[in-house]
């Protein structure tokens, strides 16, 4: 079964407008991490932004929020006034705790942005 | 400046060689990963390291091996017995293995003569 689903595989947004790229995720683990990265077309895998499961906050970094909705099993990275340096790939990706051995990182099968001028 | 860093950028192998790619990391972190990406996919974890002289294997260590001697340093060997080596390979590292952030280095792009 799929852990990490990302349902979107390319998504078309306007220059200056947000956007939200969609990550649902399944783990019986209480203790788990989300994570978005982000791909441009040189490969790197840049780390954008976290959420620890416990976290109650929803996690912000700049122009990146991580919509969380733990009932829901959700974790939606949500792009503020969108630029054209971000049109890339955009991977979701959760580590699970101890109790489900908590060595690997899984990674969903990611979503294009494009970002229109 | 802290980081990982991989070479070569692009590696050819010929057809029963076995290539190394390194992967090096000056961010004092235990912990180190090999990731391969196939065109328009997502990550596969090869092998990780938590500690020096410890590795275990991923879902896809058939065909390739790996030594970790010293901290800062996790290289990949591509076996001949790795029939289909074409593909990106990442390196990241983190402090432990459980919920910690994973940093990648910039990848090296394998291709097969």
């Amino acid at each position: 079964a799929q852990k990490i689903t990302q349902t979107q595989p390319g998504m078309f947004v306007q220059e200056k407008e947000a956007v939200t790229l969609d990550c649902t995720y399944d783990t019986s683990d209480p203790s788990y991490g989300l994570f978005w990265y982000k791909q441009p077309s040189s490969g790197e895998m840049i780390f954008l932004i976290y959420q620890g499961s416990y976290d109650q906050q929803n996690a912000t970094e700049g122009r990146y929020s991580l919509n969380f909705q733990k009932a829901r099993k959700s974790a939606n990275l949500v792009i503020s006034a969108s630029q054209l340096g971000d049109s890339a790939m955009y991977f979701c990706a959760m580590r699970e705790g101890r109790l489900a051995g908590g060595f690997k990182t899984i990674f969903g099968a990611g979503t294009r942005l494009f970002v229109k001028a | 400046d802290g980081g990982i860093t991989q070479s070569p950028k692009y590696l050819f192998r010929k057809e029963g060689q076995n290539v190394t790619l390194s992967c090096e990391q000056n961010l004092n972190h235990d912990a180190m990963y090999w990731y391969r990406q196939d065109p328009g996919q997502g990550l596969r974890l090869i092998y990780y390291s938590q500690i020096v002289n410890d590795f275990q294997k991923g879902d896809i260590a058939e065909g390739y091996s790996v030594s970790r001697e010293k901290k800062e340093s996790f290289p990949l060997t591509v076996t001949s017995a790795q029939k289909n080596p074409t593909a990106f390979y990442l390196c990241a590292s983190s402090m432990g293995l459980l919920v910690e952030t994973q940093y990648f280095g910039p990848g090296t792009r394998l291709l097969v003569l």
